[in-house]
């Protein structure tokens, strides 16, 4: 069965720390997406891509947040420094005509 | 004012029961619309996609009304399994997927 494969599947870290987390979306999917999802919120969007190419990534703090995808297996968000405010968990998706797949998430803590 | 917005309920119904959630949209140029289900601590999974001449899948009704931009979904007989929270996503141009905030459903026996 093809799925988005996130990693890591829980992160504590200190406020301060930087946080890498790690997508490999499904094979052949063009378009990759990156949420986050509180709560208070629900699912939001921070950045998404088509064919690698960064698309939209104006629900991300720019201060703090970055996303890139090095290569076609591989999307990145990192958050430097983190604070509280950004536990939650962010979930990666990838999607191609139309259909999209979530990988099962990172739930971030910061303390 | 969300682009998506939903009863985020809790709706609780029981067994066997017929349930119905909405959800409107404010960008009318949205293109496509879902339906997601997400159980507690897991991923959002698609349920169905929404047509404007509606579609069934089993059990399950979905609707989109564009000239009142929102979308419906209908869950007949429903089951103790079918207890998650739905969300509802419309496509804002381009491919981009914005979700409501979600609608709890329970189904007690």
């Amino acid at each position: 069965d093809a799925r988005v494969t996130q990693t890591p599947r829980d992160k504590v870290t200190e406020m301060g720390q930087e946080v890498t987390m790690r997508c490999q979306p499904i094979l052949g999917h063009n378009t990759v997406f990156w949420y986050r999802q509180t709560m208070m919120q629900g699912l939001e969007l921070l950045a998404y891509f088509r064919n690698r190419a960064p698309l939209d990534d104006s629900g991300m703090p720019k201060d703090r947040f970055s996303a890139e995808m090095p290569d076609a297996t591989l999307a990145t968000l990192k958050i430097q420094p983190s604070e509280p405010r950004d536990s939650a968990v962010y979930f990666c998706a990838s999607g191609s005509s139309g259909t999209t797949f979530f990988g099962q998430g990172t739930r971030l803590t910061v303390v | 004012r969300k682009e998506v917005e939903q009863d985020p309920g809790p709706f609780n119904v029981p067994e066997g029961a017929t349930v119905a959630f909405n959800c409107t949209y404010s960008n009318s140029a949205s293109q496509s619309f879902f339906w997601y289900r997400q159980d507690c601590r897991k991923e959002p999974k698609l349920l169905m996609s929404v047509y404007s001449s509606g579609n069934e899948d089993g059990r399950f009704t979905a609707q989109l009304n564009r000239a009142s931009q929102y979308i419906s979904l209908l869950i007949r007989d429903s089951k103790l399994s079918d207890s998650a929270t739905y969300l509802c996503v419309g496509d804002n141009q381009g491919g981009k997927l914005i979700f409501g905030q979600g609608t709890e459903l329970s189904v007690k026996p």
